[in-house]
């Protein structure tokens, strides 16, 4: 199936751990996002690479620190895990960059900090 | 700068009545808006998306949204609410210029009654 793909699903770790989250899209999309999502169901965008170089890098402490291998690919490492770092984290790609473009959304990671 | 206000955190509707999930919006540029659905433990859905073209849009499920540039609003609705309505609803809003970047509103909870 076309897809926006993560693993893991659930992630469950101990504060200062670090831990990845991969995301992989086989949808042939140029850009690639992560969001994060908290507790009350706000949704933000904490990066974004268009063909493997960040263009959105908000304002995310820098334990986050994503990678982009290819186009297609895009991970993201966390280091010295917080307890305020749970949340769901959402990958998505949209085919370029522009406004008009539609994202489509992985299924979500939680991750559970205790 | 760009905002999304949802105006409704709840709805609760009876099945078989109309929905409607208020959005109202906030761009410095002429806007794309988006409508997404997120059912309980899945990732985000497209419902819907105004790029400019014509200001009533219709979506999958039934859904439809209308553009109302001198209300700043983009309401959601739907004629017949079914219990599979059930869900998280997102209004996002992105510029067709500058920084193409989602903005989300906070979401609002749709409850189907039987």
């Amino acid at each position: 199936d076309t897809a926006v793909s993560q693993t893991p699903k659930y992630l469950v770790t101990q504060m200062g751990n670090d831990k990845s989250i991969k995301c992989e899209q086989n949808l042939g999309h140029d850009t690639m996002y992560w969001y994060k999502q908290d507790s009350k169901k706000f949704l933000k965008i904490m990066f974004s690479y268009n063909n493997k170089e960040l263009i959105i890098n908000e304002t995310v402490p820098n334990r986050f620190s994503p990678k982009s291998p290819d186009k297609a690919h895009l991970n993201l490492h966390i280091n010295s895990l917080e307890l305020g770092d749970s949340a769901v984290y959402f990958c998505a790609s949209s085919q370029t960059w522009k406004g008009t473009d539609t994202q489509y959304f992985g299924p979500g990671t939680r991750l559970t900090v205790l | 700068a760009q905002s999304v206000t949802q105006l409704d955190s709840h709805v609760s509707v009876s099945e078989g009545t109309p929905v409607l999930l208020r959005c109202n919006y906030s761009s410095s540029y002429s806007p794309s808006l988006f409508w997404y659905v997120q059912h309980p433990n899945k990732g985000l859905q497209l419902l819907l998306k105004y790029t400019s073209a014509a200001t009533l849009v219709k979506g999958i499920n039934g859904f439809e949204a209308e553009f109302k540039k001198s209300e700043t609003s983009f309401h959601l609705t739907k004629p017949s609410a079914h219990m599979s309505d059930a869900a998280e609803y997102f209004c996002v809003v992105t510029p067709v210029s500058g920084t193409y970047k989602y903005i989300f509103g906070t979401g609002t909870r749709l409850k189907v009654l039987a």
